[in-house]
């Protein structure tokens, strides 16, 4: 069964600060995987969907990247800011099934 | 825009108790999901509808749990003899195409609490 972990599970920084969160998966075998955003009390927000024969992509101050043999993700958001603030989650989509395999989340606080 | 809509925002039941729990996914999107988030859990998968196929219910955690969707549009999330464990966020997500294919657009929640 495909796990997903995320580290740090918390994680607070001074705003405009360049910062790094980490996924990492078991089975490598993915066909897609995807960062969300979630606020509290609301629904998940995507930010980023990576296919599996990509490597990276940006939107924004965001870039996600993937290592897909290696199982690995990383979110960076450049000039963090406190809007920024919120749970972010990875998520992962294997070749075979429906279903996305979610990691636990990296809580961000961004600090005025 | 539309996005995903969810009916109830909060549902306090007692135990025992069975509850319907609504979806009104994004127009057109034929794949559905619904997702279960515990107290410091992750998102836990529970059911997928895709078009016209028979659903993926490998998720569902027993059978208390069911799940339809009619018309190809609305799916309501029914749990029977509610449960204090049943207590969670359950979340309803659409996609345009098949699993996996397209970004997913989530719904508020529902935060279910069984007492």
């Amino acid at each position: 069964k495909q796990e997903v972990t995320q580290i740090p599970a918390a994680l607070s920084v001074p705003e405009g600060e360049n910062l790094v969160l980490n996924c990492s998966f078991t089975d490598s075998a993915i066909y897609n995987l995807q960062w969300f955003r979630q606020d509290p009390g609301k629904g998940l927000t995507s930010l980023l969907l990576i296919q599996s024969s990509q490597r990276e992509q940006t939107s924004g101050r965001l870039n996600a990247s993937l290592d897909k043999s290696s199982g690995r993700s990383t979110l960076y958001i450049a000039a963090s800011q406190p809007g920024d603030s919120a749970t972010y989650l990875c998520a992962v989509f294997n070749d075979t099934g429906n279903q996305f395999y979610f990691g636990t989340g990296t809580s961000l606080t961004v600090i005025p | 825009g539309a996005g995903v809509s969810q009916s109830p925002s909060n549902k306090v039941t007692e135990k025992g108790k069975d509850v319907e729990l609504r979806c009104d996914p994004i127009s057109g999107h034929t794949a559905l999901y619904w997702y279960r988030q515990s107290l410091g859990q992750g998102l836990e998968f529970l059911i997928y509808f895709q078009g016209n196929s028979a659903p993926d219910k490998s998720g569902l955690p027993s059978d208390r749990f069911s799940a339809e969707r009619t018309g190809g549009s609305v799916s309501t999330l029914t749990i029977q003899r509610t449960q204090q464990e049943d207590s969670a966020v359950y979340l309803c997500a659409s996609s345009f195409r098949l699993a996996g294919k397209d970004t997913q657009y989530f719904g508020p929640g529902t935060r279910l609490t069984v007492l």
